[in-house]
């Protein structure tokens, strides 16, 4: 149980190309999910929790404008990255919370590697 | 959440147990300790976590001080797969925000 999906797994774009990365919950209702990335060689850095329904939040420094999130429902949440360039270049990942557990892991997807050229 | 310390790199043998400490002097009372680890470009997976009691599940187990300034990661019986960086996380009980990443252990698993 607890699987996280995220596609696609890799991407390569154009600059100034949008790219979509959807998060799914497969196994279970997530009413928060978080999204982070990862440049090489770093640690995974928070850049916005998502809300099923309201609008996301963001953490200091990170585009709301370029980075577009979406949770329509309790399963799916998506990443926009907009008009991508070669410093967006990244690993992202999500995160998903189980609402039906008491405890507060957190399960993470396999991630999405964007390459903008 | 409280900031953790924990060593840079440490290497083990296959098979023997694999002890990964971490520093929290600054945790609250209310706050949990939370592992993960991450194998290379994957996404990082849910281990262990625990309030003050010591906590065993079929990965690994959490030994806590009783201060609860420090805790120890095991893996009883490391393999080759075992091989990744181990984040030692702490946060408070609740868990609506997302986690503070440090630079973690990278565990590196020698044949």
């Amino acid at each position: 149980g607890a699987v996280v999906s995220q596609h696609p797994s890799w991407v390569i774009c154009k600059s100034g190309t949008s790219v979509k990365i959807e998060c799914r919950s497969l196994d279970f209702q997530a009413t928060t999910m978080f999204w982070y990335r990862q440049f090489p060689k770093q640690s995974l850095m928070l850049m916005a929790t998502s809300n099923e329904g309201s609008k996301a939040t963001y953490e200091q420094g990170v585009e709301k404008d370029k980075f577009l999130i979406n949770h329509a429902s309790l399963t799916l949440s998506t990443l926009t990255v907009t008009s991508a360039h070669p410093e967006d270049s990244s690993f992202y990942i999500c995160s998903a919370r189980d609402i039906s557990r008491s405890s507060y892991e957190q399960y993470f997807g396999p991630g999405t590697r964007l390459t903008v050229t | 959440d409280a900031k953790t310390t924990q060593p840079t790199s440490m290497d083990c043998a296959e098979g023997r147990a694999a002890n990964l400490p971490c520093n929290h002097s600054t945790i609250s009372g209310n706050e949990y300790v939370y592992w993960y680890r991450q194998i290379h470009s994957q996404g990082p997976q849910y281990i262990i976590h625990g309030l003050k009691n010591n906590e065993t599940n079929e990965m690994a187990s959490l030994i806590i001080t009783e201060d609860r300034k420090s805790s120890t990661l095991i893996l009883p019986h490391a393999t080759l797969r075992d091989t990744a960086v181990y984040y030692c996380i702490v946060r408070a009980t609740g868990g609506a925000d997302g986690l503070t990443f440090g630079k973690g252990t990278h565990l590196i698993i020698q044949p």
